[in-house]
């Protein structure tokens, strides 16, 4: 079975520094891994996905993420963060039948 | 074109009644899904639908929760007798198939928020 550990359901950033959330997974099978942000009151919006091209892959507003299967890490980063980007953010794998299997997610706090 | 709606927006009821939640898909895409965010509990998979087939129930919680889809369109999730841990924000989202055959991403409505008072 596949599933995801989100290390820090915290995470605080001046505006400007750089971004860190970390992700690792679980699966028996080549991995589909996602990266969700979700603003206050919204649903879930796609910031980019790894489906076994390019290790590093680029999504939007910025982010970017590096799969390294050694290490079965799927870390989101941005150089320089910016207000906006204050939400909650959720890593996720593909599960059986194609349901999404999520990690507990991660808020994210920038200060000014 | 339009997103993924979901009505209503929220919900409060009372324990014990029934409630239906609704989702209309981004027209064309074949697979549609539901899943819950409580806070106890993250993001749970609920149900999933893929064309004709049956569908994938496995995370439905109780037999309290059910949910169809017509004409492979829009869906229905309905909770009979809610119960107050039945509160939470659910979520719809629906994909389409790749070139290669594949299913897409998901794309996420904003999701029902349902209280039970």
């Amino acid at each position: 079975a596949q599933s995801v550990t989100q290390l820090g359901s915290h995470v605080s950033v001046s505006e400007g520094a750089l971004v860190l959330l970390r992700c690792n997974y679980s699966s028996s099978v080549p991995p589909y891994l996602f990266w969700y942000v979700q603003y206050p009151n919204q649903g879930l919006q796609l910031l980019l996905k790894y489906t076994s091209a390019a290790t590093l892959v680029k999504g939007i507003n910025g982010f970017e993420a590096e799969f390294k299967k050694s290490e079965t890490s799927f870390h989101l980063t941005k150089p320089s963060a910016h207000m906006s980007d204050a939400a909650e953010y959720f890593c996720a794998v593909r599960g059986g039948a194609q349901k999404l299997v999520f990690g507990q997610g991660t808020r994210l706090t920038i200060n000014p | 074109g339009a997103g993924v709606s979901q009505s209503p927006s929220n919900k409060v009821t009372e324990k014990g009644k029934d409630v239906e939640l609704r989702c209309d898909p981004i027209s064309g895409h074949t697979a549609l899904y539901w899943y819950r965010q409580s806070l106890g509990q993250g993001l749970e998979f609920l149900i999933y639908f893929q064309g004709n087939s049956a569908p994938d129930k496995s995370g439905l919680p109780s037999d309290r929760f059910s949910a169809e889809r017509t004409g492979g369109s829009v869906s229905t999730l309905t909770i009979q007798r809610t119960q107050q841990e039945d509160s939470a924000v659910y979520l719809c989202a629906s994909s389409s198939l790749s070139l290669a055959g594949s299913l897409d991403e998901q794309y996420f409505g904003p999701g029902t928020r349902l209280t039970v008072t």
